[in-house]
């Protein structure tokens, strides 16, 4: 069973281009989540999907974020016209369906964005 | 005030004593929390939950949960220097859904 995966694992990038992440979670997890986290702060909510449906974004996801599962298998995380605002490491987590278990959230190693 | 707080130390301890990392939550309703680890430029591992008030033990980790004083403890006994790291609460707030609302997380530094 192998863990949830992150690509690419580093990016710079320049402000007001535009970056892709994409992730992988834990196969047969069918929740899976994006957070961000800043230096020094603990992971912040980004948004959720069950299967392909996006249940639920964070007022922190300016127009300038989509996310995408469009088959209920990795998601994808755009980020329109960065900001050196955006830098930051964007974490994925998954979680399985099963009942007392659905809770446990298994994060990918991130994808660290440096916006210069 | 936060939805959830910890003290971001560090907190220093010998090798050998018990660590104990406390987090206070403001939500009443909370019912889910957990703690994870992060090393250094790592991502978040989960390495415990506790639903109920009372303690959970898992090896040399032990959770604690008071609902009524809205905190959750890790306790670590017989520190050692690879459990040097910061330690995150997290919990599920109230109407919440599945997200994860962290603190800030303390940093813990077990000395040789």
């Amino acid at each position: 069973d192998t863990g949830v995966s992150q690509d690419p694992r580093h990016k710079i990038t320049k402000r007001g281009q535009n970056v892709t992440f994409r992730c992988d979670p834990i196969s047969e997890h069918n929740r899976l989540y994006w957070y961000r986290q800043t230096l020094g702060q603990g992971p912040e909510f980004l948004t959720y999907f069950q299967n392909e449906a996006q249940l639920e974004k964070s007022r922190l996801l300016s127009d300038r974020f989509s996310a995408e599962r469009p088959k209920g298998s990795f998601s994808t995380l755009e980020i329109q016209r960065t900001e050196q605002g955006d830098s930051a490491m964007y974490l994925c987590a998954s979680s399985s369906e099963e009942a007392g278990a659905y809770l446990f959230q298994y994060f990918g190693p991130g994808t660290r964005l440096l916006v210069l | 005030q936060k939805e959830v707080e910890q003290n971001s130390g560090p907190l220093s301890v010998p090798e050998g004593a018990i660590a104990s990392l406390n987090c206070t939550y403001s939500d009443r309703g909370s019912q889910s929390f957990f703690w994870y680890r992060q090393y250094s430029g790592k991502s978040p591992e989960l390495i415990m939950s506790i639903y109920s008030n009372g303690d959970k033990e898992d090896g040399r980790f032990t959770a604690q949960l008071n609902k009524a004083s809205q905190y959750v403890s890790l306790l670590i006994r017989d520190s050692q220097p690879s459990d040097s790291a910061t330690y995150l609460c997290a919990v599920i707030l109230t109407g919440g859904g599945n997200k994860l609302t962290f603190g800030t997380g303390t940093q813990l530094k077990v000395e040789l």
